[in-house]
């Protein structure tokens, strides 16, 4: 079993939609989390961390749920440029250092 | 701005060569990782270096090896390629601390072998 997952989507939504995605960790141990943000070709990048009391960014907010073990991310009045892929982060206690990637859930947004 | 920067954006190797993938980075950042990224299974680690001379095993270092002479360059060795090893291969950097989540990735290289 994965120690991160995610459902790989393609999720298809019309443009002002609003999208949310799920992310499940099986490692209790897990100590922070984050999303970051893939576009086609390009490489990751970090969109936002995601706190026990839940974070909000503009149209993005992330919760986190730490007796079932996973994170959500749910984007309000999806634009175009939402569309991508977006992939759930853990950090384990045991190693600051290292992030452990889920494979992502792809985001697509149509006019 | 930030940059990270790979060698290579595209290569093509044969079976049993030697490949080397540089990275470097302007940050002045202490940790510096090297990932592959396959279709479903995501990125995973195949090794990591928090400072110079340095270097840990992530979870599939099998076939890779690693060298940080330097603080701003990370290279990751082939040391004979095989087929398996087509990848994405991305490297990324970070701060140490409360800087570690934050990686920041370069363009990455997509490997073939062939």
């Amino acid at each position: 079993r994965k120690e991160v997952e995610q459902d790989p989507g393609p999720f298809n939504v019309p443009e002002g939609a609003t999208v949310a995605f799920n992310c499940t960790y099986s490692n209790s141990a897990s100590q922070s989390f984050f999303w970051y943000r893939q576009d086609c070709r390009k490489e990751p990048k970090l969109l936002m961390s995601v706190y026990s009391s839940g974070n909000e960014d503009g149209r993005f907010t992330a919760q986190l749920n730490r007796a079932s073990q996973y994170i959500s991310l749910l984007i309000r009045d999806s634009k175009l440029s939402d569309s991508a892929t977006y992939l759930c982060v853990v950090i384990r206690m045991d190693s600051s250092y290292k992030l452990i990637f889920g494979s992502g859930t792809r985001l697509l947004v149509r006019p | 701005d930030v940059k990270v920067t790979q060698s290579s954006r595209y290569l093509v190797k044969r079976t049993g060569e030697k490949v080397f993938l540089e990275c470097v980075q302007d940050m002045d950042h202490e940790n510096m990782f090297w990932y592959r990224q396959d279709p479903g299974l995501g990125l995973r680690l195949i090794y990591f270096s928090y400072d110079v001379k340095m270097k840990e095993k992530g979870d599939i270092p099998e076939g890779y090896s690693v060298s940080r002479e330097k603080k701003e360059r990370f290279s990751l060795i082939l040391e004979s390629a095989s087929t398996n090893q087509t990848s994405m291969y991305l490297c990324a950097s970070s701060s140490p601390g409360q800087g570690a989540y934050e990686q920041y990735f370069g363009p990455g290289t997509r490997l073939t072998v062939t």
